[in-house]
């Protein structure tokens, strides 16, 4: 079936680090692909999103490139903030959604 | 515009009793999800209405679950003789429509205490 794998966390960096937080997804059709995040004390909200294959999606500083070949849809930021902490969630979409498991990142001055 | 919003925020009931969570999507959009979010973990999904319909009930942990949407809009999920476990924070997600592509948008979710 259809499912996503996220890397486990939870991941703490110091200011100003790379981030890459792995997802890899298995799915029987062609699914669009997500990463949400979830601040303290808030709700989900978009990150960004990527719809087919090779397409990069970008915000705030994050990207994430849809890759067909290795199944995956790795977020990647060159340079955390302290504002960046929270957990980042990996989904992807055939209709129903399926979420991983979720990452939690803490970023430290 | 206004978001997709959820009543109560916060709902400390009895074990044995009933409650009824709501959602109120974002107008226009068709398709709307519930989702189970328990301290620490992912994303439970529940159960997914595209308009009125529910195709896929098998999300539902258990039949004291169910859940109903109406004129496409406002949904209930209610939960019969509530257990312990049953403790939550229950989201809710609308989209334009249940095909792919198309993102979630979140509701600030109802924490619900069973005790």
């Amino acid at each position: 079936g259809d499912s996503v794998t996220q890397m486990e966390g939870p991941v703490t960096l110091s200011e100003e680090a790379f981030l890459t937080i792995n997802c890899t997804y298995t799915a029987t059709g062609y699914p669009s692909l997500f990463w949400y995040v979830q601040y303290p004390g808030e709700g989900l909200q978009l990150l960004l999103k990527a719809t087919k294959a090779d397409d990069k999606g970008s915000n705030k500083g994050f990207e994430a490139t849809y890759r067909k070949e290795t199944t995956s849809f790795h977020l990647e930021k060159g340079s955390v903030q302290v504002s960046d902490s929270a957990v980042y969630f990996c989904a992807l979409s055939v209709g129903q959604f399926y979420f991983g498991t979720g990452t939690s990142l803490t970023v430290i001055p | 515009g206004a978001g997709v919003s959820q009543s109560p925020s916060n709902k400390v009931t009895e074990k044995g009793k009933d409650v009824e969570l709501r959602c109120d999507p974002i107008s226009g959009h068709t398709a709307l999800y519930w989702y189970r979010q328990s301290l620490g973990q992912g994303l439970e999904f529940l159960i997914y209405f595209q308009g009125n319909s529910a195709p896929d009930k098998s999300g539902l942990p258990s039949d004291r679950f169910s859940a109903e949407r109406t004129g496409g809009s406002v949904s209930t999920l209610t939960i019969q003789r509530t257990q312990q476990e049953d403790s939550a924070v229950y989201l809710c997600a609308s989209s334009l429509t249940w095909a792919g592509g198309y993102e979630q948008y979140f509701g600030p979710g109802t924490r619900l205490t069973v005790t």
